[in-house]
């Protein structure tokens, strides 16, 4: 069946740690993108890839990396210098923008 | 203005009533316009696309007021399974570019 992973389902970070949370898809799709959802909050942007070895800032670029090395993944690094990082982290990918998201089952993130 | 609003809710509604939902677009550009649901701690999932002409799925109907920069999900006969987040998305299509998503309107369905 094809879809896209995350990985871990939960981690815990401690202070002043990076951790990388995985993403990957068997759909095919160019596009990959990463979200941040926190309690009560609407999905908020924080880079997306168009293609492989490409990839653009979103609108809450700071304290995170990303790497689109492959086509199928999507790696996201949460910096130490990212000053809030507890939060549900959700990967998402598709063919064109007009057709809508396939999004992973998320990754939640909780700071230690 | 945000570019996406929703009302937050909570709808608390009984079994078999209909609610409708309502969300505006800021920008005038937009040209995709989505619902997803999202389930408490879950991924949003795609509900269905909203289409000029107006959509129906089921009990579910969708309409797009591109003057009014407004969209609406209406849903009919509402099922305890129907409780849940519903996000209203928006994308301008230009390449580059991503979903925009409102801050969802949360549905609680009783019996």
């Amino acid at each position: 069946d094809g879809g896209i992973t995350q990985s871990p389902k939960y981690l815990f970070r401690k202070e002043g740690q990076n951790v990388t949370l995985s993403c990957e898809q068997n759909l095919n799709h160019d596009a990959m993108y990463w979200y941040r959802q926190d309690p009560g909050q609407g999905l908020r942007l924080i880079y997306y890839s168009q293609i492989v070895n490409d990839f653009q800032k979103g609108d809450i670029a700071e304290g995170y990396s990303v790497s689109r090395e492959k086509k199928e993944s999507f790696p996201l690094t949460v910096t130490s210098a990212q000053k809030n990082p507890t939060a549900f982290y959700l990967c998402a990918s598709g063919d064109r923008v007009n057709y809508g998201y396939t999004f992973g089952s998320g990754t939640r993130l909780t700071v230690v | 203005r945000k570019e996406v609003e929703q009302d937050p809710g909570p709808f608390n509604v009984p079994e078999g009533a209909t609610v409708a939902f309502n969300c505006t677009y800021s920008n005038s550009a937009s040209q995709s316009f989505f619902w997803y649901r999202q389930d408490c701690r879950k991924e949003p999932k795609l509900l269905m696309s909203v289409y000029s002409s107006g959509n129906e799925d089921g009990r579910f109907t969708a309409q797009l007021n591109r003057a009014s920069q407004y969209i609406s999900l209406l849903i009919r006969d509402s099922k305890l399974s129907d409780s849940a987040t519903y996000l209203c998305v928006v994308t301008n299509n230009q390449a580059g570019t991503a979903l925009i998503f409102g801050k969802g309107t949360t549905l609680s369905v009783s019996s």
